[in-house]
């Protein structure tokens, strides 16, 4: 069976700081991994996505996420995090039958 | 390239009545789509995988014969809600994918039911 957990429901960050979102997963074979941003009322962009290959993997508005086998896991993160970055996250397993998201973090920018 | 889109984006319609939501894939041929529901806070919950031509594969838990899917064409789906209650009222988001190579699906924007 597949699953996402994400540990964090909730993270602030002040605009500038570094954000780094959590996500592991667990799948019977190798994992296609996928990180999507949802602001309110809107639907699911993909932000990055990690198939093969290096594991670093670079995605849009600047975010970046590193796939790590031995500890499966596949987190999120950003440099420097601007106040439109303030949406919900999500982390999803799967591939072209079936995706699993994880719950979701809410991401909120201070000032 | 690679565009879903939803129809309506936002609905409200009367307990009992049906009301149809309509995916479509506009730049691609959608082999398979599926829906899913959204509830306030939460993640998304797969509801069916519909493949063109064929009956859906409905997650379990989900009414068949409330939620009906026809994915009568490559580039459409529609979710109809029957006899909708309030307890219906959800965020319902569709997506697409183009074929078994590919293993990345194509997500519209959702479409939001209230049911009064």
């Amino acid at each position: 069976a597949q699953s996402v957990t994400q540990p964090d429901i909730h993270i602030t960050v002040s605009e500038g700081a570094s954000l780094e979102l959590r996500c592991n997963y667990s799948y019977g074979a190798t994992p296609y991994l996928f990180w999507y941003v949802q602001s309110p009322g809107q639907g699911l962009q993909l932000l990055l996505k990690y198939f093969s290959g290096d594991t670093l993997v670079q995605g849009i508005k600047g975010f970046e996420a590193e796939f790590k086998r031995s500890q499966s896991s596949f987190n999120l993160r950003k440099p420097s995090v601007h106040w439109s970055d303030a949406a919900e996250y999500f982390c999803a397993v799967g591939g072209y039958y079936k995706l699993s998201f994880g719950a979701g973090t809410t991401v909120t920018v201070r000032a | 390239g690679a565009v879903v889109s939803q129809h309506p984006s936002r609905v409200i319609c009367k307990s009992g009545t049906s009301v149809k939501i309509e995916c479509r894939s506009l730049d691609f041929q959608a082999t398979t789509m599926f829906w899913y529901r959204q509830f306030p806070k939460q993640s998304l919950m797969l509801m069916a995988t519909s493949n063109e031509g064929s009956k859906a594969t409905y997650e379990q838990g989900v009414e068949k014969d409330k939620f009906l899917i026809n994915h009568a064409s490559l580039t459409l789906s529609t979710l109809t809600v029957t006899s909708a209650h309030p307890e219906d009222s959800s965020f319902y988001i569709c997506s697409a994918t183009s074929g078994p190579s590919s293993y990345e699906q194509y997500f519209g924007p959702g479409t939001r039911l209230t049911v009064t």
